[in-house]
């Protein structure tokens, strides 16, 4: 199992342009929650999917939306590009169970800048 | 709103020293707490979490809900515990929503 795994690694746009970033979950989880962060900071809870539905948001606007699919992968869509939106995304898969211990894993992230 | 702050960037210890990463969260409820760590190239991953009041890798944490406090602990540093440590706290049950704080970079000096 190659754990989470999120594509590109690297993605380079410019203002005002939209771009979507792709993460597959650990195999057997069935959320994936994505996070945003920014150099020198701990990661910011972006929103989660499970069951194809956001079940959570933190306090980003509209245009961070998402999707996830029927085999549970999922994607990170922002548009209208902002400076401000450079930084890594990092997604991290768990399972909805119903044990105390449903412990999230992170993928290697994305690394986005924008010009 | 929660929120977790850790005080110290950056933290430089000798091999063989005591080492306390701080922690301390703001929420009136009931949270549940973890320690993450990130070393060198590597991906973030759990290190540990007050609710299975375990010791990992010589690591221990207590929970003090009267200081608001989940400090990191261990009695003697080891050079391969050199990474970046990320205090979090989750309030919606399981893992959910989790808010981290900035982190704290520990250096282990041999």
């Amino acid at each position: 199992d190659a754990g989470v795994t999120q594509s590109p690694t690297h993605l380079i746009k410019t203002r005002g342009q939209q771009v979507t970033l792709r993460c597959s979950p650990k195999s057997g989880h069935d959320t994936v929650s994505w996070y945003q962060q920014a150099l020198g900071q701990g990661p910011q809870f972006i929103f989660q999917y499970y069951e194809e539905e956001e079940r959570q948001r933190g306090n980003f606007p509209d245009r961070f939306s998402g999707h996830q699919f029927p085999n549970y992968s999922s994607e990170l869509n922002v548009n209208a590009l902002l400076l401000g939106d450079s930084a890594l995304y990092l997604c991290a898969s768990s399972w909805t169970g119903t044990g105390p211990y449903n412990e999230q894993f992170f993928g290697p992230g994305t690394r986005l800048t924008v010009l | 709103a929660q929120r977790v702050t850790q005080p110290e960037k950056l933290l430089s210890v000798f091999k063989g020293a005591p080492v306390e990463l701080k922690c301390n969260y703001s929420y009136s409820g009931s949270p549940e707490l973890f320690w993450y760590v990130q070393y060198s190239r590597q991906r973030l991953q759990l290190l540990l979490r007050h609710i299975s009041r375990e010791s990992i890798k010589g690591f221990t944490a207590d929970l003090n809900k009267g200081e608001t406090s989940f400090h990191l602990k261990k009695p003697f540093a080891q050079e391969e515990d050199s990474a970046m440590y990320y205090c979090a706290l989750s309030v919606s049950g399981g893992y959910q929503k989790v808010t981290f704080g900035t982190g704290t970079k520990l250096q282990v000096i041999p």
